[in-house]
């Protein structure tokens, strides 16, 4: 299934560090999220973009910063971030009209900070 | 209280039984209702919607039932590969992007 891919699967990565996070969607949909995942916990949703716009940013930290430069591509940048914030981090994409909002998930990047 | 509550199991059943799990959830002005199963270390995948009136997917029954803001999940004849964490989720009122997810409820079936 190749719907939303996420890249790189997995990523380690120093407090100091800048990393991005890449999402792509192949399901023609208009809004894409970031979703954090972490042990034992349900997902916590981040960030909503609908048609490019960002419409939600769920009180995220500054050291995550999205961008969405169209509507298929999603980007998370990091940047110093805390060891907490080891976790599988999930990109997701609906459409963006009708009030179901299906919506379908990457793969996920397993993230690791040292 | 949890906006999405699910026990958490772990159910363990052998091959061919049925289980239902259920979700309660808070807000009564909820209007979308999934189900998605996890696999271990792998993304959500979207089983089913849950529409007002039930809805059935093969060996997968969905119901919902406003009056006391519960959601039910019955999987018959259960198979090996339906091992997996069964996520409840709904959205936010005024908000159909804004999906909660419940923590989940494992299922191990067994030979």
């Amino acid at each position: 299934e190749t719907g939303v891919t996420q890249t790189p699967r997995h990523l380690v990565m120093g407090m100091t560090n800048k990393k991005s996070l890449k999402c792509e969607q192949h399901l023609g949909h208009n809004a894409m999220y970031w979703y954090k995942q972490s042990a034992k916990k349900p997902l916590e949703l981040m960030f909503v973009y609908n048609f490019k716009e960002q419409t939600e940013n769920n009180s995220v930290p500054s050291r995550f910063s999205p961008e969405c430069p169209n509507s298929s591509h999603l980007f998370l940048h990091l940047h110093t971030l805390q060891p907490e914030d080891s976790a599988l981090y999930l990109c997701a994409s609906s459409p963006s009209s009708g009030s179901r909002n299906e919506q379908y998930f990457g793969p996920g990047t397993r993230l690791t900070v040292t | 209280r949890k906006e999405v509550e699910q026990d958490p199991g772990p159910f363990n059943v052998p091959e061919g039984a049925t289980v239902a799990f259920n979700c309660t959830y808070s807000n009564s002005a909820s209007q979308s209702f999934f189900w998605y199963r996890q696999d271990c270390r792998k993304e959500p995948k979207l089983l089913m919607s849950v529409y007002s009136s039930g809805n059935e997917d093969g060996r997968f029954t969905a119901q919902l039932n406003r009056a006391s803001q519960y959601i039910s999940l019955l999987i018959r004849d259960s198979k090996l590969s339906d091992s997996a964490t069964y996520l409840c989720v709904v959205n936010l009122p005024r908000s159909s992007y804004k999906l909660i997810f419940g923590s989940g409820t494992r299922l191990l079936v067994r030979p």
